[in-house]
């Protein structure tokens, strides 16, 4: 089932630094992953995906680690920017649904 | 390409109304979705649609939500009778297929609140 959160979990880094986002994900047989960020007062916007036979991706100055042992996933952010300031989300996919995490807000520190 | 277009972006009703939230997909997109987003529970699905057909509304919280879509390039979530337990932001979203997460787009979300 879906967690419940009365509080957003918040990560605050010096600007420059790398940000790693961790979230724990539930079902087993989840077969694909996807990051989001979410700015305020927008829409989530897909990040970086990956899937269950791969371990590690990169992109453009972000990378997401699976590990499937623990049921965890990880999003590393290179050299933090302040645009980089948003909530970010994971989520899985199982039969078709795509489920999201509660979310990691991101502050950056000048 | 206009992305995911929702109306209206904000609404403020009182309890006891009924409120109707409208979506355009992005045009080619065969799957439509309806997302709820709350401080309390994040982002649940509340269904999704393929081909205009719902597939899975197991996500609509009670009887009192109901959505449609009409044709491929409109849908409409309706809250009748709207309770403030209801206040939320609800996102439409849609994609080609409903495997790889890349092609679902979010539109900007309808910010409901109900007093």
């Amino acid at each position: 089932g879906e967690s419940v959160g009365l509080h957003l979990p918040t990560l605050s880094v010096q600007e420059g630094d790398n940000s790693i986002i961790n979230c724990a994900y539930s079902n087993s047989a989840s077969d694909y992953f996807i990051w989001y960020k979410q700015e305020s007062g927008k829409g989530p916007q897909f990040i970086i995906d990956i899937r269950s036979n791969m371990d590690k991706r990169q992109g453009q100055r972000v990378t997401v680690l699976l590990n499937k042992t623990v049921k965890h996933l990880s999003l590393q952010i290179a050299a933090t920017q302040p645009g980089d300031s948003a909530v970010y989300f994971c989520a899985e996919k199982g039969a078709q649904k795509l489920v999201f995490g509660q979310g990691t807000r991101l502050t950056i520190n000048p | 390409d206009a992305g995911v277009i929702q109306s209206p972006r904000h609404e403020v009703t009182e309890m006891g109304q009924e409120v109707t939230l409208r979506c355009k997909p992005i045009s080619g997109h065969d799957y439509l979705f309806w997302y709820r987003q709350t401080m309390m529970r994040g982002l649940e699905l509340l269904i999704y649609f393929n081909n205009n057909v719902p597939i899975d509304d197991s996500g609509m919280p009670e009887d009192r939500f109901s959505a449609k879509m009409p044709n491929a390039s409109f849908s409409t979530l309706k809250i009748q009778p709207s309770e403030p337990r209801d206040s939320a932001v609800y996102f439409c979203a849609s994609s080609r297929d409903a495997i790889s997460g890349n092609t679902i787009y979010f539109g900007e979300g309808s910010w409901l609140t109900v007093v």
